[in-house]
């Protein structure tokens, strides 16, 4: 079925390296969640993306982490010089109505820092 | 500060056994509150959205009703197939359209 894709499904890396992880949402949808989820943790917000609009980054932990949305659709989310903590579940999600209403999730990125 | 809290942490139930999962939130204002299933290993599968106190939605063994402070999942006759963890996010009307979740219910349903 036609839905959010991430890639890849699992990452492992060495710690100070960088690392890209990509979002492929469901086409249309023009809102774009990124999420993390640690072990045993809630979902923690990253950030947001809505059409063309500034995208709401309050959510992430430090200035190593960076995303960007191309041509409304893909986005990629980066992060710089990864330390152990920075290992979890990284989850896409996107939305039809800007975001208003539910999100769709895909089945995430397992990252392990090492 | 927006938070939502669930409870219990983890349930386990006899298949057949009927109960509540809860989950109270703390918003400025409220969107919408949802929730969400999920297995281990998979992202969060999408269940209900409700948007007002009073508002009730079903789904097979699944019922999730909302008042002005917490939102009740309640399960009716579960089957082992049921177990996962149960989610709940809000959107308050205040900011971003982002999603503030709590930190789940641990489901096992036993044969």
């Amino acid at each position: 079925g036609a839905g959010v894709s991430q890639s890849p499904s699992n990452k492992v890396t060495e710690k100070g390296k960088d690392v890209e992880l990509r979002c492929d949402p469901i086409s249309g949808h023009t809102a774009l969640y990124w999420y993390r989820q640690s072990l045993g943790q809630g979902l923690e917000f990253l950030i947001y993306f809505q059409g063309n609009s500034a995208p709401d980054k309050s959510g992430l932990p430090s200035d190593r982490f960076s995303a960007e949305r191309t041509g409304g659709s893909v986005s990629t989310l980066t992060i710089q010089r990864t330390q152990q903590e920075d290992s979890a579940v990284y989850l896409c999600a996107s939305s039809p109505t800007g975001g208003q209403g539910e999100a769709f999730f895909g089945q995430g990125t397992r990252l392990t820092v090492v | 500060e927006d938070q939502v809290t669930q409870s219990p942490e983890a349930l386990r139930l006899q298949e057949g056994e009927s109960s509540s999962l809860n989950c109270s939130y703390t918003v400025s204002g409220l969107r919408g509150l949802f929730w969400y299933r999920q297995d281990p290993g998979k992202g969060p599968e999408f269940l209900f959205t409700l948007y007002s106190a009073g508002e009730e939605k079903e789904k097979e063994r699944l019922k999730a009703t909302l008042t002005k402070k917490e939102s009740f999942l309640h399960i009716t006759a579960p089957k082992p197939e049921d177990s996962a963890t149960y989610l709940c996010a809000v959107q308050a009307t205040s900011g971003t359209y982002k999603y503030i979740f709590g930190t789940g219910t641990r489901l096992k349903v036993l044969a």
